[in-house]
């Protein structure tokens, strides 16, 4: 079965610091997505990453993935409280349609 | 333009009860799928349909159905509750079969008491 891992599962970080989440997944993928959550809310859709090597950025955020290793990353530069939310991690199976795997998600408290 | 719309945002039900959850897709959109959301974990897959056919299920009971409309909205059943069965409920819109980006509603929250 496919599986998505994220570590860490809680990040708990001051304002103005710097950090990254990481995503490990077991498939042969290329394409990832990064989703952000706030609490008692849907989804939104934070970044696609297509193909290897693809690094994408919006803000304090920055994504990138590499499929040979399996993993992508969330960097999150000089935080900000409003960056406080939960984030996952996605992977869709070719052999399986659209199916989307979640991460376990990665709850992050910015601390001012 | 409207994104994913999902009816009834919130409702409790009890053991043994139905539920009816609806969901419209993006406008154009032709693909929407169903996933469970259990407090504290991440979305799980329940079912994928494409052009009114079932394109995949998750490891859910039979309890699940689902079914798409000729204007693409959709409907996720679930027959004899289960306390377990509280959670959000969680539509996406895509615009392609496979290997799309999924656009999430705001999710139909269910407490089965």
């Amino acid at each position: 079965e496919l599986k998505v891992e994220q570590n860490p599962l809680f990040l708990s970080m001051q304002e103005g610091k710097n950090y990254t989440i990481y995503c490990n997944y077991s498939t042969t993928s290329d394409r990832l997505y990064w989703y952000r959550q706030d609490p008692g809310k849907s989804l939104e859709s934070l970044f696609v990453l297509l193909s290897n090597g693809a690094v994408k950025q919006e803000g304090r955020l920055m994504a990138s993935l590499d499929t040979k290793a399996r993993l992508s990353t969330l960097h999150i530069t000089a935080a900000v409280h409003d960056l406080s939310a939960t984030y996952f991690c996605a992977v869709d199976d070719r052999d399986t349609g659209n199916q989307f795997y979640f991460g376990t998600g990665t709850s992050l408290t910015v601390i001012p | 333009d409207a994104g994913v719309t999902q009816s009834p945002t919130h409702l409790i039900k009890t053991r043994g009860q139905h539920v009816t959850l609806r969901c419209s897709p993006i406008s154009g959109h032709k693909s929407v799928s169903w996933y469970q959301q259990v407090l504290g974990q991440g979305p799980q897959f329940i079912f994928q349909y494409y052009e009114k056919e079932e394109r995949g299920r998750g490891n859910f009971p039979d309890r699940f159905s689902a079914r798409q409309f000729p204007n693409y909205s959709s409907e996720l059943n679930v027959n004899a509750l289960l306390l377990g069965d509280s959670a959000l409920y969680l539509c996406a819109s895509s615009g392609r079969a496979l290997g799309g980006e999924l656009f999430f509603g705001e999710g139909s929250r269910l407490t089965v008491l």
